[in-house]
């Protein structure tokens, strides 16, 4: 099993570019994430798919859109990118029981690494 | 508005040192808490917490949970350069999906 992957792993942009980030699991978990990690900041949530067919906001939304493909597949996508934007940015996944506490842990991707420029 | 804090926010320490990290809390609904440890890349899962006083423990590493007082350390014993890292701690609370609220991390260096 693969995990949690996510392309590409470095990207530089230039402000106003738009581009997708693509994260996929190979777990058959249900819920996926997007955070971003900034200098000092810890981890950050952008946005979350509870299940297929649903996302919902976290921390940081502005700026970003999601797509939730299918299971397997979430997206995030950067419209009009902007400096405030540079960071990295990690995709993870988790079963998520209502009661199973110990199913919860969520599995990290290796991160892609954002510049706009 | 759901807090985590951790403290130290770094340390040197030689090895073989026994070091203990802390977080604290204050999130609505709060689930569970865990710990990931973050060298330069993704991060990496070591525990997570769910009732007060029971301690986990992964060989050198182990932690504890106090829910009326909202915190949790982590304690590693005998370190190790190779436990030179970025510690997380985070908050699970109640919802549709797994939702964690990240502390900003303590980073240890662990010398010679």
């Amino acid at each position: 099993n693969a995990g949690v992957t996510q392309t590409p792993k470095f990207q530089v942009l230039k402000t106003g570019q738009s581009m997708t980030l693509q994260c996929a699991q190979d777990m058959n978990h249900n819920s996926m994430y997007w955070y971003r990690q900034d200098p000092g900041m810890g981890l950050r949530l952008i946005y979350y798919s509870a299940s297929e067919g649903t996302t919902d906001k976290g921390e940081v939304p502005n700026g970003y859109n999601v797509s939730r493909l299918n299971k397997r597949e979430f997206s995030l996508r950067l419209e009009s990118a902007a400096p405030s934007q540079t960071s990295v940015y990690f995709c993870a996944s988790s079963v998520t029981h209502p009661t199973r506490l110990s199913y919860n842990e969520q599995f990290f991707g290796p991160g892609t690494r954002l510049t706009v420029l | 508005e759901d807090k985590v804090v951790q403290s130290p926010l770094s340390l040197v320490v030689h090895e073989g040192d026994t070091v203990t990290l802390n977080c604290s809390y204050e999130v609505t609904n709060f689930r569970s808490l865990l710990w990931y440890k973050q060298e330069k890349k993704a991060p990496t899962f070591l525990f997570m917490l769910t009732s007060s006083g029971i301690e986990k423990k992964s060989g050198r590493l182990s932690s504890i949970l106090d829910k009326k007082e909202l915190f949790s350390i982590l304690n590693i014993t005998a370190t190790q350069t190779g436990d030179s890292a970025v510690y997380l701690c985070a908050v699970d609370y109640t919802g549709t999906a797994s939702k964690l609220t990240f502390g900003t991390g303590t980073r240890l260096q662990v010398t010679l």
